[in-house]
């Protein structure tokens, strides 16, 4: 069964810094990674997909990369904003699945 | 376009009720699915539609029924809710994942309290 462990938890940092965040998952036969953002009481907005065959995607301040044969990805927040404090999920699609599995995410927290 | 709809947003049952939440989406999507979070065990998958006139089982389906009314709609009963059926739903919708680049979008989410 897939599993995909998000680490930290919770993450606090001074506005300004570079971060990363990490996903690990245990079956590398994925169709699709996803990281999803979602602030305090609302749903879930996508910000970066990668498929199977790519090594990462960026957007803007924001950069995913993906390991599948170490079961990794990781997302990378450029000069971080205050506004950039939210809970980070990572979701993944398995070949054989047809639904996304999610971690439990992380949540940050950027200090002015 | 308002992407994916929920109603309602909260709502607060006793032991024993039942309820349908309503999920609609207006991206043509052939996929929908339904999802609770909870706290510390993040999103887990309860029921999904592939397309229009099928459903089927995700992980955590006990409770709950579902009805894909149409292409757009997508609801979740629950029949006799349960203080375990307190959490946040979500609803989410995509095209098929042999679409490469699909990703899901998801609702506001509706938050229930079993008493």
């Amino acid at each position: 069964k897939q599993e995909v462990t998000q680490i930290p938890a919770a993450l606090s940092v001074p506005e300004g810094e570079n971060l990363v965040l990490n996903c690990s998952f245990t079956d590398s036969a994925i169709y699709n990674l996803q990281w999803f953002r979602q602030d305090p009481g609302k749903g879930l907005t996508s910000l970066l997909l990668i498929q199977s065959s790519q090594r990462e995607q960026t957007s803007g301040r924001l950069n995913a990369s993906l390991d599948k044969s170490s079961g990794r990805s990781t997302l990378y927040i450029a000069a971080s904003q205050p506004g950039d404090s939210a809970t980070y999920l990572c979701a993944l699609e398995n070949q054989a699945g047809t639904a996304l599995i999610f971690g439990k995410g992380t949540t940050l927290s950027v200090s002015s | 376009n308002a992407g994916v709809t929920q109603t309602p947003k909260f709502q607060v049952l006793k032991t024993g009720q039942s309820m349908t939440l309503q999920c609609a989406q207006d991206m043509n999507h052939n996929s929908m699915y339904w999802y609770r979070q909870d706290p510390g065990m993040g999103l887990r998958l309860i029921y999904y539609s592939a397309s229009e006139g099928t459903t089927d089982k995700g992980e955590v389906p006990n409770g709950y029924n579902v009805s894909r009314l149409n292409k757009r709609e997508f609801s979740l009963r629950l029949e006799s809710a349960a203080p375990s059926q307190t959490s946040v739903y979500f609803c989410a919708s995509s095209e098929p994942s042999n679409r490469p680049g699909e990703t899901q979008y998801f609702g506001p989410g509706t938050r229930l309290l079993v008493l």
